[in-house]
């Protein structure tokens, strides 16, 4: 069975401070999709990034950056030059391809990031 | 255009009541879900409906039965509702076989007294 590992539940950095955010995997599939989100307090759940099992580029989108390794299992989401406004919950996802991804994502438990002025 | 939307968006009853929590979906996915949020913020699938078929049910008391009258729509009936329902509560939709396109609605915060 798929597992997401998240180990940090809270990380509090000053702003402009740079902050890794840190995902562990598990699955038996070789084809498979890892998603991150953002959840402000607002608690909608914002699309960040996916990647899949076949694509191990890093990416970058402005202050964000992801770091894919199929080595380690491990799919570590950077925040670059923090600000307040990146205060939220991030959840890593994880998504098998078998049965045509029917059994939905599986969710790590979150890292509340804080990001104090 | 909402790719996802679901209503309400507040839902407070009492305990033993019937509720139903609406979701529709606009993008011509073929596979729609329920997920739940409890209070530790944990996130996890409850449903995954298509073509009418109940693919997966993780565990989810009997007291919650989807209900999908087309494509478009997967609504989540609770039947009794307990104190320990109180959640959020997520709707989302994807193509089958493509994961990578599920899309969350807005999500829907149910509090049982």
């Amino acid at each position: 069975a798929q597992k997401v590992t998240q180990a940090q539940t809270e990380i509090s950095v000053v702003e402009k401070e740079d902050v890794t955010l840190d995902c562990v995997y598990e699955t038996r599939d070789t084809t498979y999709y890892l998603f991150w989100y953002k959840q402000p307090p607002s608690g909608e759940l914002v699309f960040l990034i996916r990647r899949n099992s076949f694509d191990e580029q890093n990416e970058i989108s402005g202050r964000y950056s992801w770091n894919f390794q199929k080595s380690t299992s491990s799919f570590n989401f950077t925040i670059t030059a923090s600000q307040v406004v990146d205060s939220a919950v991030y959840f890593c996802a994880l998504s098998e391809a078998i049965r045509g991804g029917a059994d939905g994502l599986t969710f790590g438990k979150g890292t509340h990031l804080i990001i104090q002025p | 255009d909402t790719a996802v939307s679901q209503t309400p968006k507040y839902l407070v009853t009492q305990m033993g009541n019937d509720k139903s929590i609406k979701c529709e979906q606009n993008l011509g996915h073929d596979t729609m879900y329920w997920y739940k949020q409890d209070s530790k913020k944990f996130l996890k699938i409850m449903f995954s409906y298509n073509n009418k078929e109940l693919i997966i049910n993780e565990t989810v008391p009997n007291r919650f039965s989807p209900k999908s009258p087309d494509k478009a729509h997967l609504n989540l009936h609770i039947n009794s509702l307990e104190l320990g329902d109180s959640a959020v509560y997520f709707c989302a939709s994807s193509h089958l076989g493509r994961p990578e396109t599920q899309y969350f609605g807005p999500g829907t915060r149910l509090l049982v007294l």
